[in-house]
């Protein structure tokens, strides 16, 4: 058990649907960070939130946003959903400061039809 | 940028046989390295990490890796297979602690009896 929880554990959306994704950080974790695992793929960095603000974004469009409250949880929201966003989103809480590990939820495995 | 690459995507061997599974990383900064494991329909879970210091280094469940900066790889070992090591494993690297991750594309370790 890492203490980071991620909710719901599984999502069936249809294209052009919005979601929204839930993450509660471990505790004394000041920042989290999502990422995107495909199918047969490894997680790609979607976006960081520090302070509740976003603190670096990867290859990722607008449609991909995220929030952060003062408790550090945080959640991803997704709009206009496309096939290719079925997959496997891990979020990954940490320390920002010091060389500490980032310990992931067991994820919400998205599938858009 | 940064890239990871783990060379084989599936790797075969029969318990009680030597694990190794290859990773090789791109940084133009001294990297931060990682090798995480993924069971199924699970998260991911920190085998070992590389930060500075002692370049061989010893993780959970018997793991080991050996951060070689003139190879620019961080093999990742164990002496003796488990039936319970079958997973995919995952090596990443960033230039900043456990921060935005960059993952290779896993390597899928199956172990034989």
């Amino acid at each position: 058990e890492t203490g980071v929880t991620q909710s719901p554990t599984h999502l069936i959306k249809t294209r052009g649907q919005q979601v929204t994704l839930r993450c509660s950080s471990q505790s004394g974790h000041n920042t989290v960070s999502w990422y995107q695992q495909a199918l047969g793929q490894g997680p790609q960095f979607i976006f960081q939130y520090y302070r509740e603000e976003e603190n670096g974004r990867g290859n990722f469009p607008p449609r991909f946003s995220g929030l952060q409250f003062p408790n550090y949880s945080s959640e991803l929201n997704v709009n206009a959903l496309e096939l290719d966003d079925s997959a496997l989103y891990l979020c990954a809480s940490s320390i920002i400061e010091g060389n500490t590990e980032a310990f992931f939820g067991q994820g919400t495995r998205l599938t858009v039809v | 940028a940064q890239s990871v690459t783990q060379l084989g995507s599936h790797v075969s061997v029969s318990e009680g046989a030597l694990v190794l599974l290859r990773c090789n990383y791109s940084s133009s900064v001294p990297p931060y390295l990682f090798w995480y494991v993924q069971y199924p329909n699970q998260g991911l879970q920190l085998l070992l990490k590389y930060t500075t210091g002692a370049t061989l280094v010893k993780g959970i469940n018997g793991f080991e890796a050996e951060f070689k900066k003139s190879e620019t790889s961080f093999h990742l070992t164990k002496p003796s297979a488990h039936m319970s090591d079958a997973a995919e494993y995952f090596c990443a690297v960033s230039d900043w602690g456990a921060q935005k991750l960059v993952f290779g594309q896993g390597t899928r370790l199956t172990i034989n009896p």
